[in-house]
This record gives structure tokens, sequence and C-alpha cells, in this order.
């Protein structure tokens, strides 16, 4: 099984101000067909989740442009450039190179 | 618009069964791969069970092979999951969510509970 490890596991950040989040796998997400399956997606309380960006880069349908996603083999990151304040929640990376797995979340709070 | 709307959750006994639908509306459901998707209070998701669009492929996360089905009824736009052998720890809110995790359900409420 694919592990997936996030980095921090909860984030305090000023309205307006950038935030940043690791996701590392335990092997590489490229798969055979040369295609990395790796998005994010994020959750407030009492609402399913939701994705935001899927292959590490592109952003779903609907998804703001100060989310960003980028990375390779076994490292990736999701940022956004200028927090606000619907932002708070849980953001999971997950992969779905072999199956699929969900990273443990990041808590984003507002400061 | 996109709709996936689950239904059949219910309070169940240990080794009970139960089976859970999601009804699809607003997209072609035959063009796409789906998944049951869960998550146990105050934990994160956990993927369960894929199936391709034509039911020819299908997946299980270990934690449920053996005691869950995954189906669908392309004609009628439903996607199932039957749960056998249910235990304390399948306790969850169960989710449909499309093949890319695009589209998501609201939910069903599973407790397996004595």
């Amino acid at each position: 099984e694919i592990v997936m490890t996030q980095t921090p596991l909860s984030l305090r950040v000023t309205l307006g101000q950038p935030a940043s989040i690791s996701c590392r796998s335990s092997q590489s997400l490229v798969h055979s067909d040369g295609n990395t399956y790796l998005s994010w997606l994020h959750q407030r309380p009492g609402q399913p989740p939701r994705l935001l960006i899927y292959r590490i880069s592109k952003r779903f349908s609907g998804v703001p442009d100060r989310f960003s996603g980028s990375g390779a083999g076994t490292d990736f990151t999701l940022k956004i450039s200028r927090v606000e304040a619907e932002d708070v929640g849980v953001y999971y990376c997950m992969q779905a190179t072999q199956f699929r797995t969900f990273g443990q979340g990041t808590k984003l709070e507002i400061k | 618009e996109v709709q996936l709307v689950e239904s059949g959750g219910a309070l169940v006994q240990p080794g009970g069964s139960l089976r859970l639908s999601c009804e699809a509306s607003g997209f072609i459901f035959s063009d796409y791969s789906m998944n049951w998707v869960r998550q146990a209070p105050g934990k994160g998701p956990e993927w369960i069970s894929y199936m391709t669009n034509s039911s020819q492929i299908i997946y299980y996360a270990d934690s449920v092979k053996g005691r869950f089905t995954i189906s669908r009824d392309n004609a009628k736009g439903f996607l199932y999951l039957q749960m056998n052998s249910l235990r304390v720890e399948d306790t969850a809110i169960y989710y449909c969510a499309s093949g890319g995790l695009g589209y998501w359900g609201q939910g069903a409420q599973v407790t397996v509970s004595s």
C-alpha cells in the first residue's frame, strides 16, 4: 500500500497570507501510463471532501486560481497564494496511481 | 447539475448486512467509473472500492475485501455497496464519488453497534 504523509498537520495563517502544505508518498506516483495521479481535496466540517487539484497541478472546475499544485515523483506541494476565510478546514492529498490512499490531513485555521 | 444521493444507511448489529445505494443524475453515469469512500468519526477519508463504468474492473481495500461488494446499474443510474459481516470498525459516513473524486454525494451514516 502506498502511504501518504502530509506536513504540517496543522497550520495557522493570517488572512491574505500564503500557505503551503507538503505531501510525500512512500513510492513514486508515476503510473505506467506516464501520468502522476496525485490530487488535493479540501473538507469543511459536516461536508464531503471537495476536489481542488488533480494530476499534480490541474485545478478542478470552479476552483479559484489562488490554489496551485506542484511536485513530481514522491514529493508534492499545495499552495494557497492568499488565504481567505472560506479556506479553513482540512486538506488531504490523495494518490490514485495504485488504488487510492489519502494523507492524514492538514488542518488550516485563521490566525 | 451533477448530483449523487446516497441512501440505505442505518444502525445495524455486528455481523449484520446492509446495502447502500447511490443515485446519480446530471451526467452520463454509464461513462464514469465510481468509488465508495468512507469516513469514520473524527478520521480522514478511507477509499474502500472502485468500479469502472463497464463493471469490468473492480478494486477493494483490504479492510473490506471479501465482505463488501460494489455493483452498478447503468440503465437506472445507480451504484450499490453490499456490506456483509459488518464490524464495529465499519461505523462511518459512506460516500459515493465519481472516478476521479470530482463529484461526491452528501453521504449515508452507517453505525454498527450492539
